[in-house]
């Protein structure tokens, strides 16, 4: 088990231009997490797929953003037309409902992708 | 009022003390909640969850939950150097995200 990684580790882009970033979660969890973290806060949630099916989406998720899990595994963020407050660290997550478990799931993080827009 | 709150330190303690780390959440719905370390410029790490009123010991590290005061904390025996870092509290209310506090720095001084 590798954990959760994700790609491109950092991104630089100008702004206006699209981006898309990369989650592959622990193998065989069946939930992904994506938030975003900017400077002196704890994360904030974006979006969230069980398997391929995405089941919710917050309020700070604009038109702007989109998000896929085609074959319930690796997941993508996409940020089109990006600005400059779309800096931040985009953190992806995952977890597995416990065997005859909690009612809520414990959530592993990966590294995380630093955007920097200029 | 935030959904979570932590105070923001930094909180300084020598090493070798006890670190208390305390956390605040407004909805009472709240059912699971979590500690992550988070080292500067590094994503979160998970350190303890704990989903009953009551104590949760793992190592130097011990949590503490109380619904009826809404209020979690989290106490570092022993603490070193490199338990410097932010410590998030997490909150899920049932909804399967997390809500996040803003965290509290913790500075230990050799």
């Amino acid at each position: 088990d590798t954990g959760v990684s994700q790609d491109p580790r950092h991104k630089i882009t100008k702004r206006g231009q699209n981006v898309t970033f990369r989650c592959d979660p622990i193998s065989e969890h069946n939930r992904l997490y994506w938030y975003r973290q900017t400077l002196g806060q704890g994360p904030e949630f974006l979006t969230y797929f069980q398997n391929e099916a995405q089941l919710e989406k917050s309020r700070l998720l604009s038109d702007r953003f989109s998000a896929e899990r085609p074959k319930g595994s690796f997941s993508t963020l996409e940020i089109q037309r990006t600005e400059q407050g779309d800096s931040a660290m985009y953190l992806c997550a995952s977890s597995s409902r416990l065997a005859g478990g909690y009612f809520t799931d414990t959530q592993y993080f990966g590294p995380g992708t630093r955007l920097t827009v200029l | 009022q935030k959904e979570v709150e932590q105070n923001s330190g930094p909180l300084s303690v020598p090493e070798g003390a006890i670190a208390s780390l305390n956390c605040t959440y407004s909805d009472r719905v709240s059912q699971s909640f979590f500690w992550y370390r988070q080292y500067s410029g590094k994503s979160p790490e998970l350190i303890m969850s704990i989903y009953s009123n009551g104590d949760k010991e793992d190592g130097r590290f011990t949590a503490q939950l109380n619904k009826a005061s809404q209020y979690v904390s989290l106490l570092i025996r022993d603490s070193q150097p490199s338990d410097s870092a932010t410590y998030l509290c997490a909150v899920d209310t049932g909804r399967r995200a997390l809500t996040f506090g803003s965290g509290t720095r913790l500075q230990v001084q050799p």
